[in-house]
């Protein structure tokens, strides 16, 4: 397995609160992704971070909100959760494309968000 | 904007038969991925497809694209219960940049059946 750890695993919260998921690796790779699993829409990216301190906007950003502040950690932020949130969170981790080569993304174990 | 379909979303096959699930996607791409995922867990890397023509096989998996048609196969033969999973086909919508930022198929759900 891929040095990919998230937290928490599972949980429960109410509309309105403020959530953040975390994403930790050990691979010291310089992409990390945020995507949302939903039935019926396969993952969908939420944000990507392309280096310390650098992120950009996936498909489906209204409402989230990442920092990273070191290449280990990439922090997802539900600034007031809604009831469409609810989902599975996966982080990913990838190194840079280069031509040629077959590098590919690995996943995180996920974490499943209830927003009641 | 880049989208990707896979067919079929459900499988249901007999132990011992082939089949093939595609996924087809709309913008020029150039690399696929195929992923598979066991119910509440994680995605697994199967086959990164770099290139027109690229054939990739692991096992009874065998991945192929062709960017002239932008359509990708993963062909599963003489399936056996194991490979009941759900599986992903993405599409880097990054052409020419450094970062993958992959558009993901809805999954085509796998069961093997005995």
């Amino acid at each position: 397995d891929a040095g990919i750890t998230q937290s928490p695993r599972h949980k429960v919260t109410e509309t309105g609160t403020p959530v953040t998921l975390r994403c930790h690796q050990t691979e010291n790779h310089r992409y990390m992704y945020w995507y949302r699993q939903d039935p019926g829409h396969g993952l969908r990216l939420i944000h990507y971070s392309y280096g310390v301190k650098d992120t950009d906007k996936g498909e489906v950003s209204d409402g989230y909100s990442v920092s990273r502040s070191k290449t280990e950690d990439f922090l997802l932020t539900l600034e007031s959760a809604t009831s469409s949130q609810t989902s599975v969170y996966f982080c990913a981790i990838s190194s840079p494309r280069l031509a040629g080569r077959a590098d590919t993304q690995y996943f995180g174990p996920g974490t499943r968000l209830t927003v009641l | 904007e880049l989208k990707v379909e896979q067919n079929p979303l459900f499988l249901s096959m007999q132990e011992g038969k082939n089949y093939t699930i595609y996924c087809n996607y709309s913008t020029t791409s150039d690399r696929l991925y195929w992923y598979r995922q066991d119910p509440g867990k994680s995605l697994e890397s199967l086959f990164v497809l770099l290139s027109n023509g690229a054939v990739k096989q692991e096992g009874r998996l065998m991945a192929s694209l062709d960017t002239k048609a932008r359509l990708s196969t993963l062909h599963i033969t003489a399936a056996v219960h194991d490979l009941s999973a759900t599986y992903f086909c993405a599409v880097d919508d990054n052409y020419g940049g450094a970062t993958n930022k992959l558009i993901f198929g809805t999954g085509t759900l796998l069961a093997v059946q005995p």
